[in-house]
């Protein structure tokens, strides 16, 4: 079956660094990404990883991907506080136009 | 700012009306998408549109009705709807199934 999880809160210092789970369960997924979403705000997409990939960083994140294990995270170096918002982690599925969701986590940065 | 718009931001709308959600992407994509996001529930896709085509329909009750007349352009549209379909409309477009760009979403509210 086709099924995204994510725990649901964060809480960091700023400063600190901040890794964002998510397993998936479906082996089939070609690409997967983060999004971002800020209060009142729709989804933005932060980065992605194809799934033939390990690592992918850009800038303060570091995407690691554990395809035997089906696992993703995000890490975020030096949070700050404009950091805070709910990431979602999604799949994107071979042949298929769906992207899969978790139910995303909500990061919370305090001074 | 994603290249994605949807109209209204905010509609309450009690459960006789008929409205509609409007979704426009400036991006050139060839895919549209709806997603409801519900709290502490994974994004569902609701709806999908390939080429102005409906490729996915996720069970969706029949009260949501898509239109897509052309590939910048995806509606749906409500009538007799309940309280528990209260949520975060998004709408999304990508290019050939890969990442998906996010419009800001339309908080719909049925009393």
């Amino acid at each position: 079956g086709e099924d995204v999880e994510q725990s649901l809160f964060l809480s960091v210092r700023e400063g600190d660094s901040s890794v964002i789970n998510c397993t998936y369960t479906d082996s089939s997924s070609t690409y997967l990404y983060w999004y971002k979403q800020e209060p009142g705000a729709g989804l933005q997409l932060l980065t992605y990883i194809f799934s033939n990939m390990d690592m992918k960083q850009d800038q303060r994140l570091t995407v690691l991907l554990n395809k035997k294990d089906k696992h993703l995270s995000l890490r975020i170096a030096d949070t700050q506080t404009g950091d805070s918002a709910i990431y979602f982690c999604a799949e994107s599925l071979e042949n298929t136009d769906k992207l899969i969701f978790g139910t995303g986590t909500r990061l919370q940065v305090f001074p | 700012e994603t290249g994605v718009t949807q109209t209204p931001r905010h509609l309450v709308m009690g459960m006789t009306n008929k409205k509609s959600l409007k979704c426009e992407q400036h991006l050139g994509h060839n895919a549209m998408y709806w997603y409801k996001q519900s709290a502490k529930k994974p994004l569902e896709l609701m709806f999908v549109y390939s080429l102005e085509e409906r490729v996915e329909n996720n069970s969706v009750p029949s009260r949501f009705s898509p239109e897509c007349p052309n590939s910048s352009h995806l509606f749906l549209h409500l009538h007799t709807l309940q309280p528990e379909d209260s949520a975060l409309y998004l709408c999304a477009s990508s290019q050939d199934a890969t990442e998906a760009f996010f419009g800001q979403g339309t908080r719909l509210t049925v009393v």
